[in-house]
C-alpha cells in the first residue's frame, strides 16, 4: 500500500523556521519526482518545491524561492521541506504528493498544518 | 504560468442528476490535465488523468472530456457521497497550476 506521511509542522513566529518531513512507503521512493503543495485557509492549491527522483534538479515559485529548500533522502524514503523566513502567507496545509514525469500527482500525503502567526 | 479557470466555485445539484464541472486553461494543454475530488478534512484524490483516463477504484459515473484549453469533469447518477471540491490541475508545464475548485452539494 501507498503511505506518503508529513509531519513537522506546527505553530511558529514571522521570520522563524521550520522543517517538514514526509516519510514514504509502499513504492520505490527514488522512481518518483516529488512535489509539496501547500492549500491555503481560502482552500487554493498552489506548489511550492518539486524535486527529481534523484534529487539533482529542485524548482520553486517566486513566492517561495530563496526561503524554501527542498530535499530527499532515497536511502530513507523521505522528503524534506525546510522553510525559513516564514510569513503569514505562509499559513495553510502543506501536503507532499508524488508524480512520475508528465503524469499526474496520483498519491497525496494527509497533510500537515503550519501556521505562521505572533 | 497557465492560468487555470473553474468558472462555478459552487454547484447544487439533485441526488441521482447528473452534473458537469468545468475548467478553461490559459493556454493549449494537451490533455495534460487531471481532475482531483477533496472531501473535507482529507487531501486531494486523483480521479481522472489525461482528460479522460479514470484511475483505479474510480466509479464510473464519473468521465472527463476535453481538448485545447477547454476540459469538462461529470458526474451522473449523483451519490451523497460525491459531496466535495473538485479541482482541475495542468501538468504539461511547470510549474503545475490548480483551478480553484467547484464544491458540490447536494440539492
Amino acid at each position: 500500500e501507498v503511505k506518503l506521511v508529513e509531519s513537522g509542522g506546527g505553530l511558529v513566529q514571522p521570520g522563524g523556521s521550520l522543517k517538514l518531513s514526509c516519510a514514504t512507503s509502499g513504492f520505490t521512493f527514488s522512481d518518483y519526482y516529488m512535489y509539496w503543495v501547500r492549500q491555503t485557509p481560502e482552500k487554493r492549491l498552489e506548489w511550492v518545491a518539486y524535486i527529481s527522483n534523484g534529487g539533482g534538479s529542485t524548482y520553486y515559485p517566486d513566492t517561495v524561492k530563496g526561503r524554501f529548500t527542498i530535499s530527499r533522502d532515497n536511502a530513507k524514503n523521505t522528503l524534506y521541506l525546510q522553510m525559513s523566513r516564514l510569513k503569514s502567507e505562509d499559513t495553510a496545509m502543506y501536503y507532499c504528493a508524488r508524480h512520475k514525469y508528465m503524469e499526474a500527482m496520483d498519491y497525496w500525503g494527509q497533510g500537515t498544518s503550519v501556521t505562521v502567526s505572533s | 504560468d497557465i492560468q487555470m479557470t473553474q468558472s462555478s466555485s459552487y454547484l447544487s445539484v439533485s441526488l441521482g442528476g447528473r452534473v458537469t464541472i468545468t475548467c478553461k486553461a490559459s493556454d493549449h494543454i494537451n490533455n495534460w490535465l487531471a481532475w482531483y475530488q477533496q472531501k473535507p478534512g482529507n487531501a486531494p484524490r486523483l480521479l481522472i488523468s489525461g482528460a479522460t483516463s479514470l484511475e483505479t477504484g474510480v466509479p464510473s459515473r464519473f468521465s472527463g472530456s476535453g481538448s485545447g484549453k477547454d476540459y469538462t469533469l461529470s458526474i451522473t447518477s449523483l451519490q451523497t457521497e460525491d459531496v466535495a471540491t473538485y479541482y482541475c490541475q495542468q501538468y504539461w508545464s511547470t510549474p503545475p497550476t490548480f483551478g480553484s475548485g467547484t464544491k458540490l452539494e447536494i440539492k
